[in-house]
């Protein structure tokens, strides 16, 4: 079946440093992809997007690209910021349903 | 625009009582989502519902109800409470255009003991 893997945390970075957050997936026919963040206490919110093989999603300073070769759907970020410490969920849909299926969230802790 | 709104925020129930979690959005939403958040597992969907009067099951129904008799609303009912059920509830909503960008509530912290 389809599904999601992404890296276990806490990823722990200090302010400014290079951010990746692995995910790859898994799924039968040709998947949107999307990471959500969580802040704490907080509802999930959509941070980028793509739909397409080579799409580039982008927000925030946030960065992702959509990788068919590999499966894959990694989340970058330059220059990371206290700010940015959430959890972040990678997902995937296939238009056959309304599901979005879910990867179990990565926690990002981010040291001044 | 208040967005999803979701109460309680906390509750605590015993073993076999029921109850219900509200939800309510006021951006016009046709699709709205139940989930529940467990430590390890991502979220994973209840119940969710296409419009008005329509609703179906997702990956882990048991023990849950649903009901949407108004597009503004979509309320969670615990039937029979059990301690595998502690876990934080999120209501979601989404245009039916582009169901897989979700607007989340800020969710309900269940324990059941």
């Amino acid at each position: 079946g389809n599904s999601v893997t992404q890296m276990e945390g806490p990823v722990t970075l200090s302010e400014e440093a290079f951010l990746t957050i692995n995910c790859t997936y898994t799924a039968t026919g040709y998947p949107s992809l999307f990471w959500y963040v969580q802040y704490p206490g907080e509802g999930l919110q959509l941070l980028l997007k793509a739909t397409k093989a080579d799409d580039k999603g982008s927000n925030k300073g946030f960065e992702a690209t959509y990788r068919k070769e590999t499966t894959s759907f990694h989340l970058e970020k330059g220059s990371v910021q206290v700010s940015d410490s959430a959890v972040y969920f990678c997902a995937l849909a296939m238009d056959s349903n309304y599901q979005l299926i879910w990867g179990a969230g990565t926690k990002l802790i981010i040291k001044p | 625009n208040a967005g999803v709104t979701q109460t309680p925020k906390f509750q605590v129930l015993k073993t076999g009582q029921s109850m219900t979690l509200q939800c309510a959005q006021d951006m016009n939403h046709e699709y709205m989502s139940w989930y529940r958040q467990d430590p390890g597992m991502g979220l994973r969907l209840i119940h969710y519902s296409v419009g008005a009067g329509i609703t179906d099951q997702g990956e882990v129904p048991n023990g849950y109800n649903v009901s949407r008799s108004t597009t503004e609303d979509f309320p969670l009912r615990l039937l029979s409470a059990a301690p595998s059920q502690t876990s934080v509830y999120f209501c979601a909503s989404s245009y039916s255009g582009r169901p897989y960008e979700q607007y989340f509530g800020p969710g309900t912290r269940l324990t059941v003991t």
